[in-house]
């Protein structure tokens, strides 16, 4: 079955220092694979999404990700975390064949402390 | 105004209730989703619509039946509500398996 793990359920890190947040999901052809992210009593929008093209992918808010095939993963990296990162961020994945719909990873939830 | 609109925000009803959630999109979409999110449990797939003539059971459909009343509007019901059902749901709007999906600010039901 097609599944997507995110390794975290919480990650915890100080203000200014890297943020990784972990993303696997199971083997398949072609996947696209998203990142969301939802601030508190918030609705989810999107951060990134790789479908395909370069491997390492840029998103807002100084957040990107790197798909690696040979690991299939899909982990997201912040160079320098903000206290505005604080919230919880979905790992999503599409595979291209058919309709299937998209899968969601369980969550993690990122705290920033000052 | 909001791509994707969600009625009520809020709502609390007792044990045996029907409801009705409400999602409509201004995004010219022809893919509707409902999503229920539990702590811990990430989002779960409810049913999901690809055109006005085509409606989908998702991962957790029990207990739920969906309307599509146009392309824009794509209604969930609670025929009698449990407190298991006591939940966020979020309404999407996509076009396609490689696109974004575009989420609405979620309802939050009580169940008493």
């Amino acid at each position: 079955a097609q599944s997507v793990t995110q390794l975290d359920s919480h990650v915890s890190v100080s203000e200014g220092t890297p943020v990784l947040l972990r993303c696997n999901y199971s083997s398949s052809y072609s996947p696209s694979l998203f990142w969301y992210v939802q601030h508190p009593n918030k609705g989810l929008q999107l951060l990134l999404k790789y479908t395909s093209a370069a491997t390492l992918v840029k998103g807002i808010n100084g957040f990107e990700a790197e798909f690696k095939k040979s690991e299939t993963s899909f982990h997201l990296t912040k160079p320098s975390a903000h206290m505005s990162d604080a919230a919880e961020y979905f790992c999503v994945v599409s595979w291209n064949s058919g309709n299937t719909p998209l899968v969601f990873g369980k969550g993690t939830r990122l705290s920033v402390i000052a | 105004d909001a791509d994707v609109t969600q009625t009520p925000r809020n709502r609390i009803t007792k044990t045996g209730k029907r409801i009705m959630l409400e999602c409509s999109q201004t995004k010219g979409h022809d893919r509707m989703y409902w999503y229920r999110q539990d702590p811990g449990l990430g989002l779960r797939l409810i049913y999901y619509s690809f055109d006005v003539k085509d409606i989908n059971k998702g991962e957790i459909s029990d207990g739920y039946s969906v309307s599509r009343q146009a392309q824009a509007k794509f209604s969930l019901s609670l025929e009698s509500a449990i407190p298991n059902q006591t939940a966020l749901y979020f309404c999407a709007t996509g076009q396609g398996n490689q696109e974004t999906q575009y989420f609405g600010p979620g309802t939050r039901l009580l169940v008493l």
